[in-house]
């Protein structure tokens, strides 16, 4: 099984370049959420999604754009690359019918913003 | 706004000793709380749910508790093995995800 998988794995951009980072899911999941994480601290919720054609920002959404166009795929972009987005991102995915249900988490991307 | 706390940062036992790691949380109206595991450059290994409802949750060697009116989980490993060295993660999910710091275990042979 895929479950969550996440493209690509690895990337480094210059300052104001711009990006896509793609999450791939196949468990039929409804909500979808995108993490980042830095040295020391836990995992921050940048957007996250409750279905196909919504998003809503988390805690952290400054500089950075989603989409949901299909129920399996959730992209985060990033329009101009700084600094303080090197980071970890991780993505994951939640069935629906209520919070009590766990997230599964892809592998990461890490990216480096120089 | 939920807040979640691991304490210690850091914690280094010799092989075969027990392991309490700790979790505290801010705000009592949760789902559940999810324990995960994180080797050094890799994703995140759930490692136990707990619902709300629960007290406690067992696998293996981990066993983790929850007590919601006091805002604490505790996770317990026993026997730990040099295997055992990783980054300890938890997460509070009221409407969404909210983690601590983690707590990083270091098992000497």
């Amino acid at each position: 099984n895929a479950g969550v998988t996440q493209t690509p794995k690895f990337r480094v951009l210059k300052t104001g370049q711009s990006m896509t980072l793609l999450c791939a899911q196949d468990m039929n999941h409804e909500y979808m959420y995108w993490y980042r994480q830095d040295p020391g601290m836990g995992l921050r919720l940048i957007h996250y999604s409750v279905g196909e054609g919504t998003t809503a920002k988390g805690e952290v959404p400054d500089g950075y754009n989603v989409s949901r166009l299909k129920k399996q795929n959730f992209l985060l972009g990033l329009e101009s690359a700084a600094p303080s987005q090197t980071s970890v991102y991780f993505c994951a995915s939640k069935s629906a019918g209520g919070g009590s249900y766990e997230q599964y988490f892809g592998p990461g991307t890490r990216l480096t913003v120089t | 706004k939920q807040e979640v706390t691991q304490i210690p940062a850091a914690l280094s036992v010799p092989e075969g000793e027990n392991l309490v790691l700790n979790c505290s949380f801010t705000d009592s109206a949760i789902y559940n709380l999810q324990w995960f595991r994180q080797d050094p450059g890799k994703g995140l290994t759930s490692l136990l749910l707990i619902q709300s409802s629960q007290r406690e949750q067992t696998s293996g060697r981990l066993n983790a508790s929850l007590d919601k009116s006091s805002g604490r989980s505790t996770l317990y490993i026993a026997a730990s093995q040099p295997g055992d060295s990783a980054t300890y993660l938890c997460a509070v999910n009221d409407y969404k995800l909210s983690f601590g710091a983690g707590t990083t275990v270091t098992v000497r042979a």
